[in-house]
C-alpha cells in the first residue's frame, strides 16, 4: 500500500442526499489532488491543493466542493449529485507540485449515484 | 493544450514472454515528464517508471523500459518476462512545467498463463 487511504471504498447515494469522500496520506506530502475515473474515459484531474491552498480547479461542477483542512486530509462533499456522476473518485498525493513528481495514489471510493 | 493517447484499448500477452504498449503525446513544451503507471484490478494505482524528455537515454526499472522518440513524440513501455501480477490497466501520463498530469485512456493488459 502506498500511505494514501480514502474512505468509503464503495458510496451508493440518492440525488439528493449530502455525503462526503475522505482522502488521508501519510507521507509528509504538500500537494494533494482529486481525480475522477470514469469507464472509457482518462482520468479526469478535478482539483488540487498545495499546502492547504486550492491551486487548480479544472471547471468542476459546484456539486463538488473539495476541502483541505491540513496538508494530511483532502476530503470532497458532494451534493445533488447526477447518475453521470458515478465513477471511481481517486485521491493522489505528492512532496510538491512540482512537474517531476511522483503522484502516489489511494485506492479509490467507487460512487454510484442512483 | 497537451495530450495523450493510448491506441490499444486491451492487449494481452503470454507469460514469460514480451509486450509494449503504445502511448503518444502532444505538447508545445520543451521539458516535461513522462510517466507509465499501472493500476491493478481493485488496487492502487502505482508508477511503473519515469522518463525526462531532456534525458536521451531510455529508462529502465528491472522488466520495465521504454523507448521514448521525442521527434515523433512517442513513449512506448516495454515489459519483458511477463507476469500474471503485471495484469492491470496501463496509464500513460504527461506532465510539464505549466499544466497538471494529463492521462491517456488506458490499455487493459492481460497476462495469461
Amino acid at each position: 500500500e502506498t500511505g494514501v487511504t480514502q474512505t468509503p471504498r464503495h458510496l451508493v447515494m440518492g440525488m439528493t442526499n449530502k455525503k462526503s469522500l475522505k482522502c488521508e496520506q501519510h507521507l509528509g506530502h504538500n500537494a494533494m489532488y482529486w481525480y475522477k475515473q470514469s469507464a472509457k474515459k482518462p482520468l479526469e484531474l478535478m482539483f488540487v491543493y498545495s499546502l492547504e491552498e486550492r491551486v487548480e480547479n479544472n471547471s468542476v461542477p459546484s456539486r463538488f466542493s473539495p476541502e483541505c483542512p491540513n496538508s494530511s486530509h483532502l476530503f470532497l462533499h458532494l451534493h445533488t449529485l447526477q447518475p453521470e456522476d458515478s465513477a471511481l473518485y481517486l485521491c493522489a498525493s505528492s512532496p510538491g507540485t512540482s512537474y517531476s513528481y511522483e503522484q502516489y495514489f489511494g485506492p479509490g471510493t467507487r460512487l454510484t449515484v442512483t | 493544450a497537451q495530450t495523450v493517447t493510448q491506441s490499444q484499448p486491451e492487449m494481452s500477452v503470454q507469460e514469460a514472454e514480451t509486450v509494449t504498449l503504445s502511448c503518444t503525446y502532444d505538447t508545445s513544451e520543451s521539458n516535461y515528464y513522462l510517466f507509465w503507471y499501472k493500476q491493478p484490478p481493485s488496487r492502487q494505482m502505482i508508477l511503473v517508471i519515469r522518463q525526462e524528455a531532456y534525458k536521451q537515454q531510455n529508462a529502465t526499472e528491472n522488466r520495465f523500459s521504454v523507448n521514448f522518440q521525442k521527434a515523433a513524440k512517442s513513449f512506448s513501455l516495454k515489459i519483458s518476462d511477463s507476469q500474471l501480477g503485471d495484469t492491470a490497466m496501463y496509464f500513460c501520463a504527461l506532465r510539464n512545467a505549466g499544466n497538471m498530469l494529463t492521462f491517456g485512456g488506458g490499455t487493459r493488459l492481460m497476462v495469461k498463463p
